[in-house]
């Protein structure tokens, strides 16, 4: 199956803009999916099928692809966005893999 | 409004049991592939297994950690998605979730694996 790769954790300063990777095989082959999660609570969709913004997600996340990484973007970065987030895809069988989860912290 | 209820954890010994339920609630339950993950404390996201609906087979997946001693399993009628958990260790304290598709996701309830 795959392997999923993120960065532990990644530092911005509010205002800024933070990208978090998610390196393997599955890409580009399946999608990506990302999630955000805060402490204590479940996970929220926040881009689904490498792009895509479910209703109610601010666009200042945004999701891109590159041959076997991809990225969630999140520009103007706002104290609320400290958190863990995962990126997640699927093998052909639709066996769920996720990444190791990358912590955001805001200075 | 979608929801989704997990219920069922709490404390057993190791080489215990426990099931887990999720009722949901706002869509169309019969329809949906449902899954559980887990987060064991202080880790990150696990998947544990999938079922289909019943007009795409009702067929099930695991994760290899739990294939053979977890079964997961649906009542449409009830619209509700169950987890029973077999022969469970230490390794398996953590939050269960139930979500549906990754969109919408349950509350979680805590699993706790200790003697």
């Amino acid at each position: 199956s795959y392997e999923l790769t993120q960065p532990p954790s990644v530092s911005v300063s509010p205002g800024q803009t933070a990208r978090i990777t998610c390196s393997g095989d599955a890409f580009p082959k399946q999608y990506a999916y990302w999630y955000q999660q805060k402490p204590g609570q479940a996970p929220v969709l926040m881009i689904y099928k490498d792009t895509e913004r479910p209703s109610g997600i601010p666009e200042r996340f945004s999701g891109s692809s590159s041959g076997t990484t991809v990225t969630l973007t999140i520009s103007g970065v706002q104290a609320e966005d400290e958190a863990d987030y995962y990126c997640q895809s699927a093998d052909s069988s639709g066996t769920w893999v996720f990444g190791g989860g990358t912590k955001l912290t805001v200075l | 409004e979608v929801q989704l209820v997990e219920s069922g954890g709490g404390l057993v010994k190791p080489g215990g049991s426990l099931r887990l339920s999720c009722a949901a609630s706002g869509f169309t339950f019969s329809d949906a592939s449902m899954r559980w993950v887990r987060q064991a404390p202080g880790k990150g996201l696990e998947w544990i297994g999938r079922i289909k609906s019943e007009t795409d087979g009702g067929t099930t997946d695991y994760a290899a950690p739990v294939k053979g001693r977890f079964t997961i399993s649906r009542d449409d009628s009830k619209n509700t998605l169950y987890l029973q958990m077999n022969s469970l260790q230490t390794e398996d304290t953590a939050v269960y979730y139930c979500t549906a598709g990754g969109g919408f996701w349950g509350q979680g309830t805590l699993v706790t694996v200790s003697s």
